[in-house]
């Protein structure tokens, strides 16, 4: 239980356009979701979380109009990257905290985004 | 963010023999959460062991155990009977008692098996 299927894996966009990553909760309601960036061999950063039916809160330094991300469902949170530049290619990973038995945190399979 | 510390950036070890990874950690509150995950190749992160700060039972999973010492901050890993299987990265995370749930989490921890 507590999967979530994040698409797509892999993707290679031109600088300048938009990209959009989304990550789904299989078979649980994903009330928050976070997103995160990492890059090679180095931690994940904490870009945003987001919370069903409300805007996302972004952590300093990230930008909210470059990073746009919606929750709009319970099962579903998208991740749009706004005019791709190269210093965006990174791994992006979203995660879903559930509440089950116990309760935890989940995470995607990751997106490797480059941008040429 | 609260701060957590791994200073073993790599560490390898033998098959079948036994690791420790160390962790350390900020914080001024009573009740909180800590977790170690792993990361293989795959890059899917996977959670290996949750301890709850409330708990003073160290947490096991089979062949993964912790030492919590809450009066130093400190959240170590061991890992056991090491396979080949748990080559990856290694990550520290803590969670406080906060409503907005956020992880904060350590600079990590490559181990490497070694047949």
């Amino acid at each position: 239980g507590a999967v979530v299927s994040q698409h797509p894996s892999r993707v290679i966009c031109k600088s300048g356009t938009s990209v959009k990553i989304e990550c789904r909760s299989l078979d649980f309601q994903a009330t928050t979701m976070f997103w995160y960036r990492q890059f090679p061999k180095q931690s994940l950063m904490l870009m945003a979380t987001s919370n069903e039916g409300s805007k996302a809160t972004y952590e300093q330094g990230v930008e909210k109009d470059k990073f746009l991300i919606n929750h709009a469902s319970l099962t579903l949170s998208t991740l749009t990257v706004t005019s791709a530049h190269p210093e965006d290619s990174s791994f992006y990973i979203c995660s879903a905290r559930w509440v089950g038995q116990g309760h935890g945190y989940t995470f995607g399979s990751g997106t490797r985004l480059t941008v040429v | 963010a609260q701060t957590v510390t791994q200073s073993q950036p790599e560490m390898s070890v033998q098959e079948a023999e036994t690791v420790t990874l160390s962790c350390t950690y900020d914080t001024s509150e009573n009740n909180y959460y800590l977790f170690w995950y792993k990361q293989p190749p795959s890059r899917q992160m996977i959670l290996v062991i949750r301890q709850e700060a409330y708990k003073q039972q160290n947490a096991t999973e089979n062949r993964f155990s912790v030492n919590f010492q809450k009066a130093a901050k400190s959240f170590s890993l061991k890992i056991s009977d090491s396979q080949l299987g748990d080559t990856a990265m290694y990550f520290c995370a803590f969670r406080g008692p906060y409503n907005d749930y956020k992880l904060s989490f350590g600079a990590g921890t490559t181990v490497t098996v070694r047949a």
